[in-house]
This record gives C-alpha cells, sequence and structure tokens, in this order.
C-alpha cells in the first residue's frame, strides 16, 4: 500500500530559483523523513520531522509538517545543478518503527 | 567506512533458478530492511527485521526469504524467481527501528527472463 504521495511527479526549474515538493500521507505517524536519490544509486537520509515539530531547517533544505492536513513539504532554496536527483518522503505508518512506507517520489532536474 | 554493501551489483538469472542477495552492515545497526523499486512506485518493503532471528513482512513479501542469523547480514532470497522479481532492490539499515535514519546499500539490479 502506497502511504506517502508526492508532488509534482517531477519538476524542472533553473539554476538559483526553490524547488518545493509536497508529500501527502494516509496513517498517523511518529516521524516523517525525507530522503534523495542520484539516478539508480542508493537513498541518502536528507532530515528527519517529529510528528510534534511544524517546521525544520538544514542548510539549504527546509521541511514542514502538517499532521492536521497529513501532508509534508520539502523545500530546497537556491537550487544548484547537483540538486538534479529524485527526492521521497517515507514514514512508519503509525508502526511504531517497524515498517516503511515510501512515497512515489519527485524527479527534481535543475538546469545550469 | 560505515557502509551497507550488497552483491551481487547486478545478476541476470532465468525463471525457477534460485537465488540469493547478500546484504551486510557494518555499523552494528539493529533494524535493516529490504526493498524493491520499480518504475512510478517509488520503494516497497519486502522485509524487515528488528533484530537477530526477528523478522517480519512489508508491503510486498511474496516470492522472496529473508533470514537474520547473524546481527551484520540480512540476505534476501528468491526460491524460484519468477519474470515479475525483475527490480531494482536495495538493503537498507538503521541503529533502531524505521523512525531512524536508514543507511541504504548501492543496490542490485535483478533481471529474471
Amino acid at each position: 500500500s502506497q502511504q506517502g504521495e508526492e508532488d509534482p511527479q517531477a519538476l524542472s526549474i533553473q539554476e538559483g530559483e526553490n524547488a518545493t515538493m509536497n508529500c501527502s500521507y494516509k496513517t498517523s505517524i511518529n516521524n516523517l523523513q525525507w530522503y534523495r536519490q542520484n539516478s539508480g544509486r542508493g537513498l541518502v537520509h536528507l532530515i528527519l520531522i517529529r510528528s510534534n515539530e511544524r517546521e525544520k531547517h538544514s542548510g539549504r533544505l527546509r521541511v514542514t509538517l502538517d499532521t492536521s492536513k497529513k501532508s509534508s513539504s520539502l523545500l530546497i532554496t537556491a537550487s544548484r545543478a547537483a540538486d538534479t536527483a529524485s527526492y521521497f518522503c517515507a514514514t512508519d505508518a503509525g508502526t511504531g518503527g517497524f515498517k516503511t512506507i515510501f512515497g512515489a517520489g519527485t524527479r527534481l532536474f535543475v538546469k545550469a | 567506512e560505515a557502509q551497507v554493501t550488497q552483491n551481487p551489483r547486478y545478476l541476470i538469472t532465468v525463471t525457477g533458478k534460485k537465488l540469493t542477495v547478500t546484504c551486510s552492515q557494518n555499523m552494528n545497526h539493529e533494524y535493516m530492511s529490504w526493498y524493491r523499486q520499480d518504475p512510478g512506485l517509488g520503494l516497497r518493503q519486502i522485509y524487515y527485521s528488528m533484530n537477530v532471528e526477528v523478522t517480519d513482512k512489508g508491503d510486498v513479501p511474496e516470492g522472496y526469504k529473508v533470514s537474520r542469523k547473524e546481527k551484520r547480514n540480512f540476505p534476501l532470497i528468491l526460491e524460484s524467481p519468477s519474470p515479475n522479481q525483475t527490480s531494482l532492490y536495495f538493503c537498507a539499515s538503521s541503529f533502531g527501528s524505521s523512525l531512524d535514519e536508514q543507511y541504504f546499500g548501492p543496490g542490485t539490479r535483478l533481471t529474471v527472463t
């Protein structure tokens, strides 16, 4: 079953612009994590936001979480060509840390 | 260097020929997991393990087996592979559970003909 669903599915922007990706989920969660994947490679963890947090920052990344709407957004500011990748949200779907449910991902292309 | 390793990285096999994909981590992590990635579907969890001898099904366990006899290793076994198991497979580990940051292996691209 798909828990997280990202939109848009694909996003193309110019270098220097901001990129916003959204993730929606269906059940209660303990936390939500964002991962990045460069073409066909293993995922790399970007940031984790707990269910009692509303916003978190890490460098050029800003994540928000709205548990009432069951949604999260990932903002990448001042995008670079090296940010070109797929971005996924993941939750434990309220299983208490047993399962992991990933969304289908957003493919970001940053043009130099 | 802290890492998750998978072998083989690429495998082409035929329907019905049993195969094992190995996964090993050197971080003393308790939680390990297998995922498959198919175009447009993101990653789907196959099996996970909370600790040695403790494994459970994810969302797509049919056709797969796992074992966790040692903390560092979590092999994925396909007893009788079928073409619908052609996919990109990832192993991952984390300190305690899926609530923690997961570290991913480089992936195994499997083709079943």
